[in-house]
């Protein structure tokens, strides 16, 4: 079974430019996540989407960050204009709907460096 | 709301010591709790997971983790280090159902030779 994909896996930007990050995840999963984690912290929500619809964007800075997820399946993380802060690896996430005890599969992230 | 203490951002212990990392929990209702490691430049991968059932909970390359509600706490060890086993370790909760996972800090294990 394949994992989580996630590309690209590094990019470097300099500020107030825009940067999209893609996650594709397990065949079948229906919840699909993308967390943020800056250095020498755990990871942090961004967004959930369960199918094609979001379920919980409330950590998600509205004004620069955007994700879609078309279809119910791949999905795009977007920031425009990058900041400073916005340095961290991006990880996307993936689990069954439904599942008691169910588990998150992870990418292996996107290494973001805004200079 | 729930929230992950990972007490010690870094230990260190010998090859063939002891591994234990601590872990504290809060929640308002009963918890789903996880541990996952990181290796340098890879995503997380799941230890073990407590999910109302068994409160001493194996998992993958010999580690436990035991689930105690009075202490509120989900401790990780495993008996013997190896060199193998040098990682970040994240502590997780989160609550019934298809929900985020709330993180710790993270955990630094190094394994000295």
């Amino acid at each position: 079974e394949a994992g989580v994909a996630q590309s690209p896996r590094y990019k470097i930007i300099e500020k107030r430019q825009s940067v999209a990050f893609w996650c594709n995840p397990i065949s079948g999963h229906a919840t699909l996540y993308w967390y943020q984690q800056i250095l020498g912290q755990g990871p942090k929500l961004l967004i959930q989407f369960q199918n094609n619809g979001v379920v919980d964007d409330s950590q998600l800075p509205k004004d620069r960050f955007s994700a879609e997820r078309l279809k119910g399946v791949d999905s795009t993380l977007k920031i425009q204009p990058a900041k400073l802060e916005d340095s961290a690896v991006y990880l996307c996430a993936s689990s069954l709907e439904g599942v008691r005890g169910y588990e998150q599969y992870f990418g292996p992230g996107t290494r973001l460096t805004v200079t | 709301a729930q929230s992950v203490t990972q007490l010690g951002s870094h230990v260190s212990v010998s090859e063939g010591a002891l591994v234990l990392l601590r872990c504290n929990y809060s929640s308002s209702v009963p918890p789903y709790l996880f541990w996952y490691v990181q290796y340098p430049n890879q995503g997380l991968q799941l230890l073990l997971k407590y999910t109302s059932a068994a409160t001493l909970v194996k998992g993958i390359n010999g580690f436990e983790a035991e689930f105690k509600k009075s202490e509120t706490s989900f401790h990780l060890t495993k008996p013997s280090a190896h060199m193998s086993d040098a990682a970040e370790y994240f502590c997780a909760v989160s609550v019934q159902g298809n929900t985020p996972l709330v993180f710790g800090k993270g955990t630094r294990l190094s394994v000295i030779a």
